[in-house]
């Protein structure tokens, strides 16, 4: 696709409940990233994948937060027992050329969860 | 540890009248800064970006910012916003060859006709 997609757009789960959350890089991007937007706040960052390395998980809030990334390519974000606190916009990013930071992070339009 | 500060959550300003949104940032290390907007219901889109060479950054939409390493800011301007502008505006920090991004809260932009 032309951009970073995100699915689904909008997720109301129970406390409780499991979610995943999916995000399609764009073609030919070495590296992805999640990020968290809570109200009123910036962006906080989750993870980072970089080609075949071993993922930065050094932004994941807890142990109920994992991601994977598949084939190099698509990416869920699953988030297990969500909390309220867990409410939030998810984005991705995704950027080519080794995923060095000279290169734009293209981000994708988000996932809003909202736990009841 | 890097950190971005937003001095202003809002910012409320009449259309064709200049703005200026201010970032300061945190860091014991060289610097790339950056400028994103979110438009709402939109993704973040990059505005422009600071890695190197001259002080002063064009990007799109006829903004600018200006990097002042001893003032640790990076301040994006405009002299003419227009209705279009009204968005949310984050400041971010990295460091060279450092893999995330450390965003500010967010400044929103408000154009008033």
């Amino acid at each position: 696709g032309a951009g970073v997609s995100q699915s689904p757009s909008n997720k109301v789960t129970e406390k409780g409940k499991d979610v995943e959350l999916r995000c399609d890089p764009i073609s030919g991007h070495t590296a992805l990233y999640w990020y968290r937007q809570s109200l009123g706040q910036g962006l906080e960052f989750l993870i980072y994948f970089q080609g075949n390395s071993a993922p930065d998980k050094s932004g994941l809030p807890s142990d109920r937060f994992s991601a994977e990334r598949t084939g190099g390519s698509v990416s869920t974000l699953t988030i297990q027992r969500t909390q309220q606190e867990d409410s939030a916009v998810y984005l991705c990013a995704s950027i080519w050329a080794g995923g060095l930071l000279t290169d734009t992070q293209y981000f994708g339009p988000g996932t809003r969860l909202t736990v009841l | 540890a890097q950190s971005v500060t937003q001095l202003d959550s809002q910012v409320p300003v009449f259309e064709e009248a200049p703005v200026e949104l201010r970032c300061n940032y945190s860091s014991s290390v060289s610097v790339y800064l950056f400028w994103y907007v979110q438009y709402p219901n939109q993704g973040l889109q990059l505005l422009l970006k600071y890695l190197s060479g001259s002080t002063l950054v064009k990007g799109i939409n006829g903004f600018e910012a200006e990097f002042n390493k001893s003032q640790t800011s990076f301040h994006l301007r405009k002299p003419s916003v227009h209705i279009s502008d009204t968005a949310e505006y984050f400041c971010a920090v990295s460091s060279p060859g450092g893999n995330k991004l450390v965003f500010g809260a967010g400044t929103i932009l408000r154009v008033k006709s």
